[in-house]
């Protein structure tokens, strides 16, 4: 089916472990965005990504960085995992432009411990 | 920055009632959309609107567009136990080379059979 991938969709961290979120869309779309959902706080921007070759802060940027790989791939990467980084995290996609808002991954719960 | 007063936080009703919801916002958008998340899953898109004033049907889902552009609401009637969720007002402005769709916090539904 078409849409939006993201590995994994649980993980466990120790406190200073490193990791990769994996996000990946085959709808052709432009634009990529890195949201985290806490209880309570909605949604919250990360990292989102334009175009292809561009890369821009979000809200909530700190402790993060991400990698425009090519069109279709957008990652996320924890240096040095916190607990406050416990969330669940959200890939989505759109195309520049559109009237339809975003389509969105299935989430990676990720908790720090 | 812009943000979007949603209410109510949660809700508990009994199967068949009708549930509103609303959001607002201090400032104008161009288009207001409705997302739904179900337990463990990413926001799914229910209705998109475009124009002030407009009121949009999807099933037994009704939202609208508020005159001033600063408001949205959305209804479900006869509500059933596969409404349970969390359910995303989400405004947008075009334009501007950057993610531009702003979240809600997200009310809560729970339905009783």
């Amino acid at each position: 089916n078409a849409g939006v991938t993201q590995t994994p969709k649980f993980q466990v961290l120790k406190t200073g472990q490193s990791m990769t979120l994996q996000c990946a869309q085959d709808m052709n779309h432009n634009s990529m965005y890195w949201y985290r959902q806490d209880p309570g706080m909605g949604l919250r921007l990360i990292y989102y990504s334009a175009s292809e070759g561009t890369t821009d802060k979000g809200e909530v940027p700190n402790g993060y960085n991400v990698s425009r790989l090519n069109k279709r791939e957008f990652s996320l990467r924890l240096e040095s995992a916190a607990p406050s980084q416990t969330s669940v995290y959200f890939c989505a996609s759109t195309q520049a432009g559109s009237l339809y808002g975003y389509t969105f991954g299935s989430g990676t719960r990720l908790t720090v411990v | 920055g812009q943000q979007l007063n949603q209410s109510p936080q949660s809700m508990f009703i009994q199967e068949g009632e009708d549930v509103s919801m609303n959001c607002t916002s201090s400032s104008i958008f161009n288009t207001w959309l409705w997302y739904k998340q179900d337990p463990g899953e990413g926001p799914v898109l229910l209705i998109a609107l475009y124009k002030a004033g407009e009121l949009t049907s999807n099933g037994r889902l009704t939202a609208q567009f508020g005159i001033t552009r600063k408001d949205s609401f959305l209804n479900i009637s006869a509500s059933i136990p596969s409404d349970v969720g969390i359910y995303f007002c989400a405004g947008l402005n075009y334009g501007g080379s950057q993610g531009n769709l702003i979240f809600g916090k997200g009310t809560k539904l729970s339905v009783k059979p």
